[in-house]
């Protein structure tokens, strides 16, 4: 079974700072999807990187995919309140039989 | 541009009962997946199904069973449920050639007592 582990776990800072999580694995995944989750509400979909070494940018969020295709990450610029949060990062594993979620980096913007 | 929809909302359930979650998909979408999220985790595969068939499953037992209509709409069916059910369920839909783009619902809260 493919894990992803995501760190850190839980992260507070102030408005303005800037931050960046981390989503590993042992094994090569054909492409990754970074997810936002609010309380009481599904995750949204933000972004999916697919290509090694790949980096795409959605306005302040700036996402980065391994060269490898194991592991990615996220860095807010200027993180705002609205940025609060859970951020997920998921997975196909290699074989196309499961879909893999990480455990979540729980954000929180203080104004 | 309706995005997914479940129901109910939240519901409350006793040990051993059954219990049917339903889920529209975005409109256009073919393929709907269902997930369990205990609270302080990240989402859990338990099934996808495509052609209102099942395309893939996660490790759940044969307690959870899945349709899907010929409108694409789904039902999540448990049975025999147990405490270690009670978690938030989550439908997502995506088209099928890229089915790891997935939309999600908002979720039904599923208390088990």
């Amino acid at each position: 079974t493919q894990l992803l582990e995501q760190s850190p776990q839980f992260l507070s800072i102030q408005e303005g700072e800037n931050l960046t999580v981390y989503c590993n694995s042992s094994s090569v995944f054909s492409s990754l999807q970074w997810y936002r989750q609010e309380p009481g509400e599904g995750p949204v979909l933000l972004v999916t990187v697919v290509t090694g070494g790949e980096v795409k940018k959605l306005k302040r969020l700036t996402f980065q995919f391994g060269d490898a295709r194991k592991d990615s990450s996220l860095h807010i610029t200027a993180a705002q309140p609205g940025d609060t949060g859970l951020y997920l990062c998921a997975g196909e594993d290699n074989y196309g039989q499961n879909f893999v979620f990480g455990p979540g980096t729980r954000l929180s913007v203080l104004p | 541009d309706a995005g997914v929809t479940q129901s109910p909302t939240h519901l409350i359930k006793t040990r051993g009962q059954q219990v049917t979650l339903r889920c529209s998909p975005k409109s256009g979408h073919d393929t709907v997946s269902w997930y369990q999220q205990a609270l302080g985790q990240g989402p859990q595969f338990i099934f996808q199904y495509y052609e209102e068939e099942e395309r893939q499953r996660g490790n759940f037992p044969d307690r959870f069973s899945g349709h899907q209509f010929p409108n694409y709409s789904s039902e999540l069916n448990v049975n025999a449920l147990l405490l270690g059910d009670s978690a938030l369920y989550l439908c997502a839909s995506s088209l099928a050639d890229r089915d790891y783009e997935q939309y999600f619902g908002p979720g039904t809260r599923l208390t088990v007592t």
